[in-house]
């Protein structure tokens, strides 16, 4: 049980274009989820915190504009990155919480990993 | 704010050796601690958690337990195998700080056989 999935698994895009990464709870109604992104041998930075139905809540530092979070489900939230650039090549990896299962706890999903050339 | 600190690595281990990584953290609440696994190329696994001081939480030969005395969660097993080479992050989870995952740098395990 507990299980979130990614979609994509892997993205190539072109500098300038933007892609979508959805976040899907398979197994249990996501109340909030989080976006992370991870630099190569580097910890999980959070970028953005949101709860179905309200806006996200971004971390400091984090641009709004061009890191478009979604959760317009309690299963599904979608991370679009706008304008992409080279910059942005990064595994982004989203986590799921819910209520139900001990509200503290985070079920990750396999991460996507975003390369901009 | 919160904080969590891990030793750094890489640690490189024989197999059948035993692995201890140090975990220490801050946090101005009652946090719940975890520790997850991440396999190369791959999005993290809980490995183990504790909830309150005193709670020793196990899995897979893992163990680690919640010192409030000394701020610690330190990751044992007295067995690794080659398949244990991963990095192991430390996190806490604070309540007041609204349930958000508080990282440490994680700590790279390589198990040569």
């Amino acid at each position: 049980g507990a299980v979130v999935s990614q979609h994509p698994s892997w993205v190539i895009c072109k500098s300038g274009t933007s892609v979508k990464i959805e976040c899907r709870s398979l197994d249990f109604q996501a109340t909030t989820m989080f976006w992370y992104r991870q630099f190569p041998k580097q910890s999980l930075m959070l970028m953005a915190t949101s709860n179905e139905g309200s806006k996200a809540t971004y971390e400091q530092g984090v641009e709004k504009d061009k890191f478009l979070i979604n959760h317009a489900s309690l299963t599904l939230s979608t991370l679009t990155v706008t304008s992409a650039h080279p910059e942005d090549s990064s595994f982004y990896i989203c986590s799921a919480s819910s209520a139900g299962l001990g509200f503290y706890e985070q079920y990750f999903g396999p991460g996507t990993r975003l390369t901009v050339t | 704010g919160n904080s969590v600190t891990q030793m750094e690595g890489p640690v490189t281990l024989s197999e059948e050796a035993f692995l201890t990584i140090n975990c220490t953290y801050t946090a101005t609440g009652y946090p719940s601690l975890f520790w997850y696994v991440q396999y190369p190329g791959e999005g993290l696994q809980l490995l183990l958690k504790a909830t309150k001081a005193d709670d020793k939480g196990s899995n897979k030969g893992f163990e680690a337990t919640y010192r409030k005395e000394t701020t610690s969660f330190h990751l044992e097993k007295g067995s690794v195998q080659v398949s244990d080479s991963a990095v192991y992050f430390c996190a806490l989870s604070d309540k007041a700080a609204g349930n958000k995952l508080t990282f440490g740098g994680g700590t790279r395990v390589l198990v040569k056989p």
